[in-house]
């Protein structure tokens, strides 16, 4: 089973900004990674964040990480309809190079 | 350039029946990884292999064996398929111990065992 704990679904509405949460388990985890999944396609990175950093931005992407509750959040600002998509939260597992994934997220953005 | 690429896209097996996914990739990574997605439960590891040469059992090893032929590909076998085997295999890869860590992916193969 999975260390890494996401919520299963998210609705938006269509310029708003979505936030996907993700819950993780090993306090040494050094980076922690988001993926995104488009309907019948692989994964594809989006973003990581390093475990000395609280905050990473690219572009309409905002990372939040807050350590002490193993935290970590996804923000998408002015969602679009090619943002629908699942989004999967993994963490490197002690510097180890396996990572570890969370069941992931579909979000769905609506007109 | 090419990343990750798998074969098949698309599979149905027989119970009993085996056969072998294949996986190859030209980034020169040294890491390379097999996992499978189900509804619900995210990836779960099957086989790594670290480098060259090594691989290792993952999550779910069960009813599968692996292969590391060389730097580039790595094969995944199911020698007697059963239908809890239907899923989505996904291969990645990465450069191996880095700074980062982070995972590539290939499209996947979509398994169904009747």
């Amino acid at each position: 089973g999975e260390d890494v704990e996401q919520s299963l679904f998210l609705s938006v509405r269509e310029g708003d900004s979505s936030v996907i949460n993700c819950t993780y388990t090993d306090s040494s985890s050094t980076y922690l990674y988001w993926y995104k999944q488009e309907p019948g396609a692989g994964l594809q990175l989006l973003t990581y964040i390093f475990s000395n950093m609280d905050m990473k931005q690219d572009q309409r992407l905002t990372v939040l990480l807050n350590k002490k509750d193993k935290h970590l959040s996804l923000r998408i600002a002015d969602t679009q309809t090619g943002d629908s998509a699942i989004y999967f939260c993994a963490e490197n597992l002690s510097n180890d190079y396996k990572l570890s994934f969370g069941a992931g997220t579909t979000v769905t953005v609506r007109a | 350039n090419a990343g990750v690429t798998q074969t098949p896209k698309f599979q149905v097996l027989k119970t009993g029946q085996s056969m072998t996914l294949q996986c190859a990739q030209d980034m020169n990574h040294n890491s390379m990884y097999w996992y499978r997605q189900d509804p619900g439960m995210g990836l779960r590891l099957i086989y790594y292999s670290a480098s060259e040469g090594t691989t290792d059992k993952g999550e779910v090893p069960n009813g599968y064996n692996v292969s590391r032929l060389n730097k580039r590909e790595f094969s995944l076998r199911l020698e007697s398929a059963a239908p809890s085997q239907t899923s989505v295999y996904f291969c990645a890869s990465s450069v191996g111990r880095t700074n980062s860590y982070e995972q590539y992916f290939g499209p996947g193969t979509r398994l169904t065992v009747t």
